[in-house]
């Protein structure tokens, strides 16, 4: 059974800490996505990796970095969290054919 | 400039009854479309797409959708709702060549009565 995995399904941090949310997949996908989710918006693109150390800026890159450093392993860092980046965080990956892409379970991220 | 809308945020059905979840979309070009929900506190589980072919496409839990290029439309249908199809529903399309972002509609909450 093919499997995104994050590592927090819930995270609270304070203002200013920096974050690391991180994703593994194990389906030896080329691509691989972080997206945002915050009601009434839908899933709004961060960054996105073709390749390993290969990332693109999604449609709100602002406050966040990527690592990708792994085929499997795709990070998100948040430099210095602040509270408009509380939200469900969503990895994604995909093949080379860029077909559906597969999403792990969510981190939950409150920044107080 | 891809786009979906998903017109309806909230869909209530009574349980045994058909159910739709509209979905239209705007893309230059030929479409990939999709059908994504989810449960409560979890991710994404694909449902069904289209990428070409039969208009009518098949998916998972006895959903289908129905591609209308005229109408620019892609909206998911089941015969018969289950209480358990209650989840929000997501709609996403992409242009099928190279690579291009996959952009998400706002979401419907479909409610599912006994």
């Amino acid at each position: 059974d093919v499997k995104v995995t994050q590592s927090s399904r819930y995270l609270v941090k304070r203002t200013g800490e920096k974050v690391f949310l991180e994703c593994v997949q194990d389906m030896d996908h080329e691509n691989m996505f972080w997206y945002r989710q915050d009601p009434g918006l839908g899933l709004r693109l961060i960054y996105f990796s073709y390749d390993v150390k290969m990332k693109e800026k999604g449609d709100i890159p602002e406050g966040y970095s990527v690592s990708r450093e792994k085929k499997e392993r795709f990070s998100l860092i948040l430099e210095s969290a602040s509270t408009n980046q509380t939200s469900m965080y969503l990895c994604a990956s995909t093949g080379w054919r860029w077909d559906e892409q597969f999403f792990g379970p969510g981190t939950r991220l409150t920044v107080l | 400039a891809q786009s979906v809308a998903q017109p309806e945020d909230q869909v209530n059905v009574a349980e045994g009854n058909p159910l739709t979840v509209k979905c239209t979309y705007s893309v230059s070009g030929n479409p990939y479309l999709f059908w994504y929900v989810q449960y409560p506190n979890r991710g994404l589980q694909f449902l069904l797409k289209y990428i070409t072919g039969d208009n009518l496409v098949k998916g998972s839990y006895g959903f289908e959708a129905e591609f209308n290029k005229s109408q620019t439309s892609f909206h998911l249908k089941k015969p018969s709702a289950l209480v358990s199809d209650s989840a929000l529903y997501f709609c996403a399309v992409r242009m099928n060549t190279g690579f291009q972002k996959l952009v998400f509609g706002t979401g419907t909450r479909l409610l599912v009565s006994p």
